[in-house]
């Protein structure tokens, strides 16, 4: 979905480097999500950012932290890469209404060496 | 804890034949569901939702059944055609929260 953004797309890094991956999003939503991907394994949830004041930690956050820079912005970092975060990294965005159905970016493949 | 499962990890249709796509959910709290498509190199994307006071709701050629007794929900595709070759996943979401719990999800293959 082009109206959210992922960048970069693809990025290898070594064990111990720090990275940042970024999102925006042109949806006006308010809350935004970063989750990983697994092969075999559902989307899991790292972190969740309400509005611009609010961020949560979501089921696998160890390792990541998270900074919302404008509610069109959303990035991720992790601090020290490790080799077991090699994944799918995906942003998401939602809309703060009954359904909250959510909107994904296209993606960043991570590989830590 | 909650978890979200699909029944078949791969399902190979003839195209032209209808697909039909499991997912069961465990919490019987969970009032609305969520059917996305994966294709390879992109972002999950929304096919069709249900909320949990409906059974059947139907999209453009989908078709998502709700069964709140058994919690196990389907996604039904008419008419199978190649670009419908994607994996396939479902979500719920309890008690009206941000939360999505996601199924692993089913790679749909579409014999020519």
């Amino acid at each position: 979905d082009a109206d959210v953004t992922q960048t970069p797309r693809n990025r290898i890094t070594k064990t111990g480097k720090r990275i940042m991956l970024e999102c925006s999003q042109t949806k006006g939503h308010d809350r935004m999500y970063w989750y990983r991907q697994d092969p075999g394994l559902g989307l899991r949830l790292i972190y969740y950012s309400f509005d611009v004041k609010d961020i949560n930690k979501g089921e696998i956050s160890d390792g990541y932290s998270v900074s919302r820079q404008a509610q069109a912005k959303f990035s991720l970092s992790l601090e020290s890469a490790i080799p077991n975060q090699t994944a799918l990294y995906f942003c998401a965005t939602s809309l703060r209404t009954s359904s909250q159905t959510q909107y994904f970016g296209p993606g960043t493949r991570l590989l830590v060496l | 804890g909650e978890n979200v499962g699909l029944h078949l990890p791969t399902l190979s249709v003839q195209e032209g034949d209808n697909s039909i796509i499991n997912c069961a959910y465990s919490n019987s709290a969970s009032d609305y569901f969520i059917w996305y498509k994966q294709e390879s190199g992109k972002g999950p994307q929304f096919i069709i939702d249900i909320r949990s006071n409906m059974d059947k709701r139907q999209g453009q050629r989908v078709t998502v059944l709700l069964n709140k007794t058994v919690k196990h929900l389907s996604l039904q595709i008419a008419a199978t055609q190649p670009g419908d070759s994607a994996v396939y996943f479902c979500a719920a979401r309890a008690d009206s929260s941000y939360k999505l719990i996601f199924g692993s999800g089913t790679r749909l293959l579409v014999r020519p």
